[in-house]
Protein backbone atom coordinates (compact mmCIF):
# COMPACT_ATOMS: atom_id res chain seq x y z
CA UNK A 1 0.00 0.00 0.00
CA UNK A 2 1.32 3.12 -1.07
CA UNK A 3 2.38 6.15 1.80
CA UNK A 4 1.24 9.59 1.96
CA UNK A 5 2.85 11.06 -1.76
CA UNK A 6 3.53 15.17 -1.43
CA UNK A 7 5.01 16.94 -4.16
CA UNK A 8 6.98 19.01 -5.53
CA UNK A 9 9.28 17.32 -2.34
CA UNK A 10 11.43 20.37 -2.89
CA UNK A 11 11.40 24.11 -4.04
CA UNK A 12 12.54 27.87 -4.04
CA UNK A 13 10.14 30.74 -4.51
CA UNK A 14 11.02 34.52 -4.18
CA UNK A 15 8.86 36.89 -1.99
CA UNK A 16 5.62 37.63 -2.99
CA UNK A 17 5.02 34.49 -5.45
CA UNK A 18 2.68 32.28 -4.57
CA UNK A 19 3.31 28.01 -4.08
CA UNK A 20 0.99 25.39 -4.15
CA UNK A 21 1.94 22.02 -2.89
CA UNK A 22 -0.18 18.80 -3.43
CA UNK A 23 -0.31 15.79 -1.36
CA UNK A 24 -1.85 12.38 -2.14
CA UNK A 25 -3.37 10.09 0.86
CA UNK A 26 -2.86 6.80 1.42
CA UNK A 27 -5.47 4.94 -0.39
CA UNK A 28 -8.99 4.86 1.26
CA UNK A 29 -8.32 7.77 4.02
CA UNK A 30 -10.35 10.81 3.45
CA UNK A 31 -8.90 13.24 6.32
CA UNK A 32 -6.27 15.23 5.21
CA UNK A 33 -4.38 17.53 7.81
CA UNK A 34 -1.63 19.90 6.76
CA UNK A 35 1.55 20.95 9.07
CA UNK A 36 3.96 23.64 8.84
CA UNK A 37 7.64 23.06 10.65
CA UNK A 38 10.05 25.31 11.10
CA UNK A 39 13.26 25.35 13.43
CA UNK A 40 11.86 28.46 15.47
CA UNK A 41 8.41 26.95 15.95
CA UNK A 42 8.64 23.47 15.55
CA UNK A 43 5.12 21.36 13.80
CA UNK A 44 2.50 23.61 14.01
CA UNK A 45 -0.99 22.50 12.52
CA UNK A 46 -2.41 24.55 9.88
CA UNK A 47 -5.67 23.09 8.60
CA UNK A 48 -7.94 19.23 8.39
CA UNK A 49 -9.93 18.64 5.01
CA UNK A 50 -12.42 15.84 5.22
CA UNK A 51 -14.94 15.22 3.07
CA UNK A 52 -13.89 18.29 0.99
CA UNK A 53 -14.60 20.40 3.79
CA UNK A 54 -12.44 22.16 5.97
CA UNK A 55 -13.13 20.71 9.60
CA UNK A 56 -10.08 22.66 11.86
CA UNK A 57 -7.80 25.41 11.01
CA UNK A 58 -4.84 26.22 13.11
CA UNK A 59 -3.44 30.22 14.01
CA UNK A 60 -2.15 31.31 10.14
CA UNK A 61 -2.99 34.07 8.55
CA UNK A 62 -5.21 33.80 5.32
CA UNK A 63 -2.50 33.56 2.87
CA UNK A 64 -2.55 29.56 3.75
CA UNK A 65 -5.42 28.04 1.87
CA UNK A 66 -5.98 24.56 1.21
CA UNK A 67 -8.35 22.27 -0.53
CA UNK A 68 -9.51 18.86 -0.47
CA UNK A 69 -10.70 17.04 -4.00
CA UNK A 70 -13.62 14.31 -4.31
CA UNK A 71 -10.77 11.88 -5.11
CA UNK A 72 -9.37 12.96 -1.25
CA UNK A 73 -6.58 14.56 -2.57
CA UNK A 74 -5.46 17.57 -1.25
CA UNK A 75 -3.34 20.85 -1.91
CA UNK A 76 -2.23 23.81 0.04
CA UNK A 77 -1.36 27.38 -1.19
CA UNK A 78 0.15 30.01 0.49
CA UNK A 79 0.37 33.95 -1.01
CA UNK A 80 2.33 36.62 -0.88
CA UNK A 81 5.10 34.35 0.15
CA UNK A 82 7.56 35.65 2.61
CA UNK A 83 11.28 34.89 4.04
CA UNK A 84 9.43 33.10 6.99
CA UNK A 85 7.57 30.90 5.16
CA UNK A 86 10.48 28.76 4.21
CA UNK A 87 9.84 25.78 6.22
CA UNK A 88 9.16 21.59 5.87
CA UNK A 89 4.68 21.26 5.06
CA UNK A 90 3.98 17.89 5.45
CA UNK A 91 0.86 16.42 4.67
CA UNK A 92 -0.57 13.57 6.85
CA UNK A 93 -4.01 11.29 6.51
CA UNK A 94 -6.10 9.58 7.99
CA UNK A 95 -9.11 6.71 7.52
CA UNK A 96 -11.80 8.98 8.89
CA UNK A 97 -12.62 11.28 11.51
CA UNK A 98 -12.30 8.63 14.49
CA UNK A 99 -11.32 10.08 17.83
CA UNK A 100 -8.24 8.40 18.47
CA UNK A 101 -5.80 6.44 16.15
CA UNK A 102 -2.62 7.65 14.54
CA UNK A 103 -1.66 10.25 11.24
CA UNK A 104 0.19 8.99 8.17
CA UNK A 105 2.95 11.79 7.48
CA UNK A 106 4.33 12.28 4.30
CA UNK A 107 8.17 12.95 3.51
CA UNK A 108 6.89 16.76 3.11
CA UNK A 109 7.47 19.46 0.66
CA UNK A 110 10.65 21.60 1.41
CA UNK A 111 9.84 25.16 1.06
CA UNK A 112 12.66 27.92 0.55
CA UNK A 113 11.91 31.72 -0.18
CA UNK A 114 14.66 33.94 -1.07
CA UNK B 1 -4.69 20.69 24.85
CA UNK B 2 -2.58 19.84 27.97
CA UNK B 3 0.91 21.21 27.83
CA UNK B 4 3.74 18.24 27.75
CA UNK B 5 7.20 18.55 29.22
CA UNK B 6 10.26 16.65 27.93
CA UNK B 7 14.18 16.39 28.65
CA UNK B 8 15.21 18.27 25.48
CA UNK B 9 18.07 15.42 25.05
CA UNK B 10 18.95 11.43 25.99
CA UNK B 11 21.37 8.98 25.20
CA UNK B 12 21.04 5.04 25.36
CA UNK B 13 23.57 2.46 24.44
CA UNK B 14 22.19 0.24 21.26
CA UNK B 15 20.35 -3.35 22.79
CA UNK B 16 19.34 -1.24 26.45
CA UNK B 17 15.99 0.19 26.90
CA UNK B 18 15.43 3.76 25.84
CA UNK B 19 12.92 5.17 28.95
CA UNK B 20 11.57 8.58 27.54
CA UNK B 21 9.54 10.46 30.09
CA UNK B 22 6.89 13.00 29.83
CA UNK B 23 5.37 15.02 32.19
CA UNK B 24 1.74 16.40 31.62
CA UNK B 25 0.63 17.28 34.94
CA UNK B 26 -2.08 19.37 33.90
CA UNK B 27 -4.01 16.22 31.89
CA UNK B 28 -7.85 15.89 31.96
CA UNK B 29 -10.03 12.85 32.04
CA UNK B 30 -10.62 12.67 28.58
CA UNK B 31 -6.98 13.57 27.10
CA UNK B 32 -5.27 10.78 25.41
CA UNK B 33 -1.04 10.50 24.98
CA UNK B 34 0.59 10.00 21.90
CA UNK B 35 3.95 9.30 20.87
CA UNK B 36 5.46 9.88 17.64
CA UNK B 37 8.77 10.08 16.44
CA UNK B 38 10.59 12.20 13.91
CA UNK B 39 13.92 10.21 11.78
CA UNK B 40 15.89 13.43 10.29
CA UNK B 41 14.34 14.87 7.26
CA UNK B 42 11.66 12.38 7.19
CA UNK B 43 8.03 13.14 8.33
CA UNK B 44 6.79 12.16 11.95
CA UNK B 45 6.06 8.52 12.24
CA UNK B 46 3.10 7.37 15.17
CA UNK B 47 4.57 4.85 18.07
CA UNK B 48 1.59 4.40 20.28
CA UNK B 49 -0.82 6.27 22.11
CA UNK B 50 -2.73 5.45 25.84
CA UNK B 51 -5.74 7.15 28.12
CA UNK B 52 -5.01 5.23 31.04
CA UNK B 53 -3.80 1.65 30.97
CA UNK B 54 -0.76 0.72 30.01
CA UNK B 55 -0.13 -0.28 25.75
CA UNK B 56 2.29 -2.31 24.35
CA UNK B 57 2.82 -2.74 20.36
CA UNK B 58 5.67 -3.85 18.50
CA UNK B 59 7.47 -0.83 18.62
CA UNK B 60 7.16 0.21 22.25
CA UNK B 61 5.56 0.41 25.43
CA UNK B 62 3.61 3.26 26.89
CA UNK B 63 3.55 3.68 30.84
CA UNK B 64 0.64 6.00 32.25
CA UNK B 65 1.01 6.71 35.81
CA UNK B 66 -2.41 6.14 37.94
CA UNK B 67 -2.46 9.66 38.29
CA UNK B 68 -1.51 10.24 34.56
CA UNK B 69 0.23 12.89 35.26
CA UNK B 70 2.95 11.64 33.24
CA UNK B 71 4.20 8.63 30.85
CA UNK B 72 7.14 7.02 29.76
CA UNK B 73 8.18 5.75 26.37
CA UNK B 74 10.32 2.52 26.55
CA UNK B 75 11.88 1.65 23.82
CA UNK B 76 13.48 -2.57 24.71
CA UNK B 77 16.19 -2.56 22.51
CA UNK B 78 17.47 0.56 21.21
CA UNK B 79 19.32 0.50 17.62
CA UNK B 80 20.98 3.09 16.08
CA UNK B 81 17.97 3.28 13.73
CA UNK B 82 16.02 4.50 16.53
CA UNK B 83 17.66 8.07 16.91
CA UNK B 84 15.18 10.61 16.55
CA UNK B 85 13.24 13.56 17.65
CA UNK B 86 10.51 11.73 19.67
CA UNK B 87 7.47 13.88 20.50
CA UNK B 88 4.91 13.17 23.44
CA UNK B 89 2.00 14.80 22.87
CA UNK B 90 -1.49 15.26 24.71
CA UNK B 91 -4.83 15.41 23.00
CA UNK B 92 -8.30 15.85 24.05
CA UNK B 93 -11.34 13.81 22.40
CA UNK B 94 -12.26 14.86 18.99
CA UNK B 95 -10.69 14.66 15.72
CA UNK B 96 -7.01 13.33 16.11
CA UNK B 97 -5.65 15.01 13.26
CA UNK B 98 -4.92 18.38 15.41
CA UNK B 99 -1.95 17.14 17.58
CA UNK B 100 0.09 20.09 19.01
CA UNK B 101 3.84 19.28 19.24
CA UNK B 102 6.11 20.20 21.67
CA UNK B 103 10.04 20.27 21.25
CA UNK B 104 10.62 16.81 22.03
CA UNK B 105 13.33 14.82 23.42
CA UNK B 106 16.50 14.04 20.73
CA UNK B 107 17.19 10.03 21.64
CA UNK B 108 20.69 9.48 20.24
CA UNK B 109 21.39 5.83 20.41
CA UNK B 110 24.84 5.08 20.47
CA UNK B 111 27.38 1.82 20.11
Amino acid sequence: KAGVTQTPRYLIKTRGQQVTLSCSPISGHRSVSWYQQTPGQGLQFLFEYFSETQRNKGNFPGRFSGRQFSNSRSEMNVSTLELGDSALYLCASRPGQEVTGELFFGEGSRLTVL
Amino acid sequence: DAKTTQPPSMDCAEGRAANLPCNHSTISGNEYVYWYRQIHSQGPQYIIHGLKNNETNEMASLIITEDRKSSTLILPHATLRDTAVYYCIVRSTGTASKLTFGTGTRLQVTL
